[in-house]
């Protein structure tokens, strides 16, 4: 089974300070994503990567960046979090091939206090 | 890019059919639907995808009509388990990696004893 872990579950941090969330995959895939999710407003795609070093902006980059060192490692970096960016993160995975299902780790639930 | 229309909440019986349909009147010959659920505090799940023809795998079943306008995800014998929120997804077209998978607001499945 594909397994995607999160560095955390539940994140506290105050307004101005740099936040790294963590993802890692453990299937080899090339495809790495980040969500966030908001009542209301579903799933937004805010970066994504397909391969090591590439990344692309989605829909809501800003405010936000990402690194990826290490094909199975992809970092979603808040330089300055402001609480607006208090949130659920998701990240997700894909494969290449004909099938495209993507799956999703646990998520981090992060409050900017 | 196509876009979906879910009912936004339904009720099922422990132990029925759960049909959940979806609209996706827009949705090119290429495109793919794709179902996912996400359960409370947990990452979206992938659960089924298919193009034209009727699915089947172990969690469902997906009924896509002749014109491709609409589908239906059936969960043969919901359990309590099955409460959760279910997606609808057309699939972008494939663009030099990039699988983006656009979330709506989707369905919230209620699974009563």
């Amino acid at each position: 089974d594909v397994k995607v872990t999160q560095s955390s579950r539940y994140l506290v941090k105050r307004t101005g300070e740099k936040v790294f969330l963590e993802c890692v995959q453990d299937m080899d895939h090339e495809n790495m994503f980040w969500y966030r999710q908001d009542p209301g407003l579903g799933l937004r795609l805010i970066y994504f990567s397909y391969d090591v070093k590439m990344k692309e902006k989605g829909d809501i980059p800003e405010g936000y960046s990402v690194s990826r060192e290490k094909k199975e490692r992809f970092s979603l970096i808040l330089e300055s979090a402001s609480t607006n960016q208090t949130s659920m993160y998701l990240c997700a995975t894909l494969g290449s091939g004909s099938s495209y299902e993507q799956y999703f780790g646990p998520g981090t639930r992060l409050t900017v206090t | 890019d196509a876009k979906t229309t879910q009912p936004p909440s339904m009720d099922c019986a422990e132990g029925r059919a759960a049909n959940l349909p979806c609209n996706h009147s827009t949705i090119s010959g290429n495109e793919y639907v794709y179902w996912y659920r996400q359960i409370h505090s947990q990452g979206p799940q992938y659960i089924i995808h298919g193009l034209k023809n009727n699915e089947t795998n172990e969690m469902a079943s997906l009924i896509i009509t002749e014109d491709r306008k609409s589908s239906t995800l059936i969960l043969p014998h919901a359990t309590l388990r099955d409460t959760a929120v279910y997606y609808c997804i057309v699939r972008e077209g494939f663009s030099g990696g990039y699988n983006k998978l656009i979330f709506g607001a989707g369905t919230r499945l209620a699974v009563h004893p």
